[in-house]
């Protein structure tokens, strides 16, 4: 079965730190890979993904994530946080053999101190 | 505004009643899904629908049914609720790109 790991259960910056957040996968074959945020009280929205091509992605906000494929990871990366940044952030997994399964991970929570 | 709505927004029950929440999508997606997302478990697919009468389980499917008669709607039923079922359900549809998207949720209490 496959399945998602996040690195950290929570995350505590300062304002203007950098943020990495790790993310690993277990599976053999082709993947699309997802990060997404959950801001307090709201629902979960599209940060960035990679289907192929360039392994560094961009996204919204300033967030970038690289793919490794021979470390199965997608980390999720921002030069300096701010406090707005604050939130629950999902890594996802959507592999072929998965049709449109996607596996989540268990999150990360981000505190950004002001 | 075009997107994912979840009726109600929160739900209190009490063990062993029937619920049903509601999901309604605009965009025609072909694919929508349940999920129930639960402290150090993020979010775990319960059931999911390639299209209106296709409808197959998840991870976990126990104590929930679905149902698909249109495009649009998703309802996910609780045939019997229990507290285990306590949680924030979240549906959502795929979009052409493969990008699932979300709608803002419903916290269910189960007493």
């Amino acid at each position: 079965a496959q399945s998602v790991s996040q690195h950290n259960h929570h995350v505590i910056l300062s304002e203007a730190a950098s943020l990495e957040l790790g993310c690993n996968y277990s599976y053999g074959g082709t993947v699309n890979l997802f990060w997404y945020v959950q801001y307090p009280g709201q629902h979960l929205q599209l940060l960035l993904k990679y289907f192929s091509g360039d392994p560094l992605v961009k996204g919204i906000k300033g967030f970038e994530a690289e793919f490794i494929k021979s470390k199965f990871s997608f980390n999720l990366r921002k030069p300096s946080v701010q406090w707005s940044d604050t939130a629950e952030y999902f890594c996802a997994v959507n592999g072929a053999s998965q049709g449109q399964n996607f596996v989540f991970g268990p999150g990360t929570r981000l505190s950004v101190l002001p | 505004d075009a997107g994912i709505t979840q009726s109600p927004r929160y739900k209190i029950t009490e063990t062993g009643r029937q619920v049903t929440l509601m999901c309604h999508q605009t965009w025609s997606h072909s694919y929508m899904f349940w999920y129930r997302q639960d402290l150090g478990h993020g979010l775990r697919l319960i059931y999911y629908s390639a299209a209106a009468d296709i409808t197959d389980k998840g991870e976990v499917p126990d104590g929930y049914v679905v149902s698909r008669s249109k495009t649009e709607n998703f309802p996910l039923t609780l045939e019997s609720a229990t507290r285990s079922q306590t949680s924030v359900y979240f549906c959502a549809s795929r979009g052409p790109t493969d990008t699932q998207y979300f709608g803002p949720g419903t916290r269910l209490t189960v007493l």
